[in-house]
């Protein structure tokens, strides 16, 4: 099945900062999609993006799909951005799965 | 109604005890999927039921099993759990076929004493 890492790990940030997350998949995908964990638990979706590039705020996206990746642009990162960034996918090649697999995450804290 | 709905919200339950897991979603969505997110590991696919029918079952132990009697519900029931088996427990659909966006659940939080 694909593989989907993340990186980098952990990272911080001091408030006001800008960020780049990324997603290195192993498999041409149909759906990738990048989503915020909040404290509670809940993975918020941010972008549904297989290819191409979209914006929503002080977020954006850009997925290369012919290189196999994506990234996720934070800009001047606030506190409530605050948790784990997950970058899922599905492979083109896995016929009839619709089921995301998911990258280990992006740990981000930022400080006051 | 919001998107996909999780019931409990916490779970505490014995190892001898029979709980169940129940999401509902209110999307049209024809696809619904179960994950396990452990302490300090990725998400983890458990089970997949596209138009009602068990498609993906991801090596899970038969202590869980679950059931979607339509295509906006789904339960996972627990029974002889162990402790290992304490984890963030997440609900998602999406449509089987087109635009495969997944919306998920805010997640069940269970704990096995």
């Amino acid at each position: 099945g694909i593989q989907v890492e993340q990186s980098p790990p952990d990272l911080i940030l001091q408030e006001g900062a800008n960020s780049t997350l990324r997603c290195n998949f192993s498999d041409s995908v149909n759906n990738l999609q990048w989503f915020h964990q909040n404290p509670w638990g809940q993975l918020i979706n941010l972008f549904y993006i297989p290819s191409g590039t979209k914006q929503n705020g002080r977020l954006s996206a850009t997925t290369v799909a012919t290189e196999r990746y994506s990234l996720l642009y934070i800009s001047s990162s606030q506190t409530t951005d605050s948790g784990v960034y997950f970058c899922a996918a599905v492979s083109f090649m896995d016929t009839g799965r619709r089921a995301l697999t998911f990258g280990s995450g992006t740990r981000l804290q930022v400080q006051p | 109604e919001t998107g996909v709905t999780q019931t409990p919200r916490h779970l505490v339950m014995g190892m001898t005890n029979k709980k169940s897991l129940k999401c509902e979603q209110h999307l049209g969505h024809n696809a619904m999927y179960w994950y396990k997110q452990s302490a300090k590991k990725p998400l983890e696919l458990m089970f997949v039921y596209n138009f009602k029918e068990q498609t993906e079952n991801n090596s899970v132990p038969s202590r869980f099993s679950p059931e979607c009697p339509n295509s906006s519900h789904l339960f996972l029931h627990l029974h002889t759990l162990q402790p290992e088996d304490s984890a963030l427990y997440l609900c998602a659909s999406s449509q089987a076929t087109g635009n495969t966006e997944a919306f998920f659940g805010q997640g069940t939080r269970l704990t096995v004493v």
